[in-house]
């Protein structure tokens, strides 16, 4: 089974809106990625945030952490019609080292 | 600086053939991992291969294997090819172990079966 789970899957904005995903998973985690695809292309990493990190930010993104409720958000700040891709978070569990991305969402950022 | 490199982007083959990818890293890394994205499951591990050695392996079927070279170039390849394989196959490469860090993607290999 997926380890990650992301909500919602799929999120239509107006440009200059901000667009927020989340993203649950189940097992101890070492840390937490966010990744970007764009339609049937490779993945492009976003940020990584460590186990012991609650908030990170990178241009016009911003990730949180939450161990205690094993979950994490993804906000991008005014949104452009560029941001149209899907995002999955993506976790490595401290007890498989294998590397599990959840189901995604698809964001469509409208002009 | 070379992203990583798959090879054939596209191919289509029939059910019972088998196929080979092929992944050439970014320089200097040493870890290579697959994944098989579809619509309905999604992007699952296949496996990682580091320093030449197989470190982990999803849940996938002994159909699929794969092998990493003394360069870090890596292939995968599927045997005995059933309709439910068809999917974009992507390989990342990585400096140091999967998890620990950065994953750099390749564009991917479609591969459809007919």
């Amino acid at each position: 089974s997926q380890q990650g789970e992301e909500d919602p899957q799929a999120l239509s904005i107006q440009e200059g809106e901000n667009a927020t995903m989340n993203c649950s998973y189940k097992t101890s985690i070492n840390n937490l990625q966010w990744y970007r695809q764009n339609s049937g292309r490779g993945l492009v990493h976003l940020i990584l945030i460590r186990s012991n990190e609650r908030e990170k930010h990178s241009g016009r993104l911003r990730v949180t952490l939450d161990t205690s409720k094993k979950s994490s958000s993804l906000l991008i700040t005014a949104s452009r019609a560029a941001d149209t891709a899907s995002y999955f978070c993506a976790t490595d569990s401290s007890n498989t080292g294998k590397l599990i991305f959840g189901q995604g969402t698809t964001l469509q950022v409208k002009p | 600086k070379a992203g990583v490199t798959q090879t054939p982007r596209y191919l289509i083959k029939t059910r019972g053939q088998q196929v080979t990818l092929s992944c050439s890293p970014i320089s200097g890394h040493r870890s290579v991992s697959w994944y098989q994205q579809t619509p309905g499951q999604g992007l699952q591990f296949l496996f990682e291969y580091f320093s030449e050695t197989q470190r982990n392996k999803g849940n996938f079927p002994g159909r699929f294997s794969g092998r990493q070279f003394s360069n870090s170039r890596s292939e995968m390849n599927v045997s005995t090819l059933e309709l439910g394989d068809s999917a974009l196959y992507l390989c990342a490469s990585s400096y140091n172990l999967i998890g620990t860090g950065e994953l750099f993607f390749g564009e991917g290999s479609r591969l459809t079966v007919l």
